[in-house]
């Protein structure tokens, strides 16, 4: 069975520091998503990881993926209160038309 | 239409009684998919289609659950015999086609909440 392990699961942190997700999968996939999710809100699309290697970048955020370690991160530069969010890592499950997600990451960005 | 809609947005059910939940997709897009979205977890997937055809349900938590997308636009997820435990958030979401690099990038609707007394 595919697993998707995101640590941490909740990260609290100050306005200007940089902090990393991980996001560890089981499978050998090469594809890997990431979502933010805003309180009683649905889930956007932040980046869509398609190879080892890749590495992505908007803003204040950038992700990677390692498809040999089986692992994505999400790395926060100087962060902002309007990034305070679930972020969720998601990979294609195992050759099947579906996405498996972790648990998410709660950001909270203190001022 | 501009993004992916869902109907109801809450409902709430008492036990035994049965409930849909309709999913109207991004027009055009191809593929539709639905997940379960407990509180505090990531979303769990359920069942998707191709067009009109389901190609997966290995989601679905037992035969109380069904769902259909009789001419490839419109998805109803229907539950039988509501019980407690199928409290939850029911998202949908959609793509614009089938399986290839990239395609998987799902947008999602706002969901239906449903509580079972």
């Amino acid at each position: 069975e595919l697993k998707v392990e995101q640590n941490p699961l909740f990260l609290s942190m100050q306005e200007g520091k940089n902090y990393t997700i991980y996001c560890n999968y089981s499978t050998t996939s090469d594809r890997l998503y990431w979502y933010r999710q805003d309180p009683g809100k649905s889930l956007e699309s932040l980046f869509v990881l398609l190879s080892n290697g890749a590495v992505k970048q908007e803003g204040r955020l950038m992700a990677s993926l390692d498809t040999k370690a089986r692992l994505s991160t999400l790395h926060i530069t100087a962060a902002v209160h309007d990034l305070s969010a679930t972020y969720f890592c998601a990979v294609d499950g195992e050759g099947a038309q579906k996405l498996v997600f972790g648990q998410g990451t709660r950001l909270t960005i203190n001022p | 239409g501009a993004g992916v809609s869902q109907s109801p947005r809450y409902k709430v059910t008492k036990r035994g009684q049965d409930v849909a939940l309709r999913c109207d997709p991004i027009s055009g897009h191809v593929s539709l998919y639905w997940y379960r979205q407990a509180l505090g977890q990531g979303p769990e997937f359920l069942t998707y289609f191709n067009y009109e055809a389901q190609q997966d349900k290995s989601g679905l938590p037992n035969d109380r659950f069904s769902a259909e997308r009789p001419e490839g636009s419109i998805s109803t997820l229907t539950i039988q015999r509501t019980e407690q435990r199928d409290s939850a958030m029911y998202r949908c979401a959609s793509s614009p086609r089938i399986f290839s690099p990239g395609a998987n990038v799902l947008t999602f609707g706002a969901g239906s909440r449903l509580t079972v007394l």
